[in-house]
C-alpha cells in the first residue's frame, strides 16, 4: 500500500463546476499536510497547508480527518487555470523528517 | 512563501559527460534539501535526502556513485549527474522545507536535463 494515495483522475469538470480531492495517508504518526499544484512541464507549487480544523481560501478548501487519516481539498467555481494536477503531500517526522508525495490528480476544467 | 533557486534551468550535454546541478535556498535556511526527478507524465520521484554537513541519504533503487550529492552549506545543495546516459534525461527538481511550524516544502523551479 503507498504511504500516499490519491485518486489519479483525470476529472473533467466544466467553468464553473465544484470539484473534490480526495487523499488518504497511511502513517498515522504524520504530523503536517498540504495540497499543491502542478502545471505541465513546471515544478510543485504550495496551495495549501491544511490544518486540523480545516481551512479556506477563496474558493479552496481543504479539510483533514486525523482519525481516518484522510484530506479533502474542494475547489468551488472551478476556472479553466484550475486546471492542473494536485499533489497531497504528508510530513512524518518518524526515524527523521520525511516529506511524502501522492501521485497526484489531474484537473481539466473545459469552457 | 520562500524561494528556491535550481541553476541551470535546462542542459544538454554529450553521453558520458557530468552535469552539475545546483540549489538554493534564497531567504532562509534549510539543513535538508530534497531532490526529484519527473519523467513525463509520471508523478515526482524522490532521489535523495540531502543533509548539510553530513553524507545523503538515497531512496532504493538510486545509485550514489552516479547521482552525487554534496550539501555545501544552510544555502547550497548540489547534484551532480556522472557519466549521463540518454536514460538520465529528465526533469530535475529540489526543494527545501521551511524551518516553521509545518515545515513546508519549497520546490526549485526545476531543471531539464537531456542527454544526447
Amino acid at each position: 500500500r503507498k504511504e500516499v494515495e490519491q485518486d489519479p483522475g483525470p476529472f473533467n469538470v466544466p467553468e464553473g463546476a465544484t470539484v473534490a480531492f480526495n487523499c488518504t495517508y497511511s502513517n498515522s504518526a504524520s504530523q503536517s499536510f498540504f495540497w499543491y499544484r502542478q502545471d505541465c512541464r513546471k515544478e510543485p507549487k504550495l496551495l495549501m497547508s491544511v490544518y486540523s480544523s480545516g481551512n479556506e481560501d477563496g474558493r479552496f478548501t481543504a479539510q483533514l480527518n486525523r482519525a481516518s487519516q484522510y484530506i479533502s481539498l474542494l475547489i468551488r467555481d472551478s476556472k479553466l487555470s484550475d486546471s492542473a494536477t494536485y499533489l497531497c503531500v504528508v510530513n512524518t517526522y518518524t526515524g527523521g523528517f520525511k516529506t511524502i508525495f501522492g501521485a497526484g490528480t489531474r484537473l481539466f476544467v473545459k469552457a | 512563501g520562500a524561494v528556491v533557486s535550481q541553476h541551470p534551468s535546462w542542459v544538454i550535454c554529450k553521453s558520458g559527460t557530468s552535469v552539475k546541478i545546483e540549489c538554493r535556498s534564497l531567504d532562509f535556511q534549510a539543513t535538508t534539501m530534497f531532490w526529484y526527478r519527473q519523467f513525463p507524465k509520471q508523478s515526482l520521484m524522490l532521489m535523495a535526502t540531502s543533509n548539510e554537513g553530513s553524507k545523503a541519504t538515497y531512496e532504493q533503487g538510486v545509485e550514489k556513485d552516479k547521482f552525487l550529492i554534496n550539501h555545501a552549506s544552510l544555502t547550497l545543495s548540489t547534484l551532480t549527474v556522472t557519466s549521463a546516459h540518454p536514460e538520465d534525461s529528465s526533469f530535475y527538481i529540489c526543494s527545501a522545507p521551511t524551518s516553521g511550524r509545518y515545515n513546508e516544502q519549497f520546490f526549485g523551479p526545476g531543471t531539464r536535463l537531456t542527454v544526447l
